[in-house]
This record gives C-alpha cells, sequence and structure tokens, in this order.
C-alpha cells in the first residue's frame, strides 16, 4: 500500500504565477483534502473532494481551487500566487463520512 | 473563533521517561479526536485516535484522555524513545463537518 503520496515535492514560483500540486490517495479511499501548513503552525483546512465535488471549504479566497479526477485523485490550483502562500501543501485522504485522515509527505511551496 | 488550542511549547524529556502531551479544544460539539505526530519534513502521522463516547484508549505505548468535561484531550507516551522526538498535533473533527481543526501543535524533544 502506497499511501498518499504527493507531487511535486518541492516547488519554487514566482509571485502572481499559478500552481497545480498533485495528489492520490491511499488506496481504497475515496475522499481527499487539502490542508496548508504554514511554518510553526498547524495545518488549516483548506477544502474537501469527494465523488468529484468540492463538498466543504475553509476560509481560504477563490484563488485556490481543486479537482477531483474519477480515480479519487485530486489537484489544487492557486492562481496570482502571493509571498504569504509560501507552505506546506498537504493532501489527506479518507473514507466517505470523514474522520480519520491519512496524509502524504506535503509539497512545500515556495514564492519569491 | 474554532481552535484546538495547543499553543507551542516544548516539552523536553529523558529518554525512557513517560511524556505527556495536552490539549485544550474549543468547540464542546467535536466528537471525534486524533493525535498525529510530525517529523521534520514529512507529513502528519496518525497516531491514536478516540470518540466522544470514549474517555481513554490505548495502544502500543500511547494512550490519549478525553475529559470532555474541561474539554481536554492529552496524549501519553510510555518509554519515550530518541524516535520519538517530533511536533505532535490534536485535531478536532465534528460528525456534522468534514474538515479536521488543529492546534499549533508541541515539539517534544527526547534527551539521550
Amino acid at each position: 500500500d502506497a499511501g498518499v503520496t504527493q507531487s511535486p515535492t518541492h516547488l519554487i514560483k514566482t509571485r502572481g504565477q499559478q500552481v497545480t500540486l498533485r495528489c492520490s490517495p491511499k488506496s481504497g479511499h475515496d475522499t481527499v483534502s487539502w490542508y496548508q501548513q504554514a511554518l510553526g503552525q498547524g495545518p488549516q483546512f483548506i477544502f474537501q473532494y469527494y465523488e468529484e465535488e468540492e463538498r466543504q471549504r475553509g476560509n481560504f479566497p477563490d484563488r485556490f481551487s481543486g479537482h477531483q479526477f474519477p480515480n479519487y485523485s485530486s489537484e489544487l490550483n492557486v492562481n496570482a500566487l502571493l509571498l504569504g502562500d509560501s507552505a506546506l501543501y498537504l493532501c489527506a485522504s479518507s473514507l466517505v463520512g470523514g474522520g480519520l485522515a491519512f496524509f502524504g509527505q506535503g509539497t512545500r511551496l515556495t514564492v519569491v | 473563533g474554532e481552535s484546538v488550542g495547543l499553543h507551542l511549547p516544548t516539552l523536553s524529556v529523558q529518554e525512557g521517561d513517560n511524556s505527556i502531551i495536552n490539549c485544550a479544544y474549543s468547540n464542546s460539539a467535536s466528537d471525534y479526536f486524533i493525535w498525529y505526530k510530525q517529523e521534520s519534513g514529512k507529513g502528519p502521522q496518525f497516531i491514536i485516535d478516540i470518540r466522544s463516547n470514549m474517555d481513554k484508549r490505548q495502544g502500543q505505548r500511547v494512550t490519549v484522555l478525553l475529559n470532555k468535561t474541561v474539554k481536554h484531550l492529552s496524549l501519553q507516551i510510555a518509554a519515550t524513545q530518541p524516535g520519538d522526538s517530533a511536533v505532535y498535533f490534536c485535531a478536532e473533527n465534528m460528525d456534522s463537518s468534514y474538515k479536521l481543526i488543529f492546534g499549533s501543535g508541541t515539539r517534544l524533544l527526547v534527551r539521550p
């Protein structure tokens, strides 16, 4: 079981650019959530996808969007990057109904 | 606001001693709690969970205690080892919500 896998592991982008991060959920999981973790802080919920639709969203602007594919994998897109978007972006997968989530290793995004 | 009130302290313990990490949660409607361990450069790793209909749950070398009266959660690690050094987060979830709410974490340092 490969667990939750994310790509890329590190990324450097320029302010104003757009970025796409990818996630493959743990085998058997159908729900994917994305979290942003700033340095020294706990993860903050961005949104969750189930059945290819966003079903809950945290306090993040519309610049943050996502997608879930029929094979349950997911993408996180961030437009018009700001310096403050620099963080570790975590993908978590779970079974429908919420509860226990398993996390990937994260993508470290640096905006310069 | 919603928060799992774990301010970022550092707990330093001697190898072989027991460790206790505490967490105060703010939402009395939360009914599911998880402890995660996060090592540097990695995503959060599941340690143990507990539902609100329980007040204690034990795993291998770890015990979680839940006191709903005072909205307090603790993680006890027996015979702490150098490999236990990491940041520990508690997270809460409500049945009506799909997201996990994290605190800011406690750093555990194990002295040899």
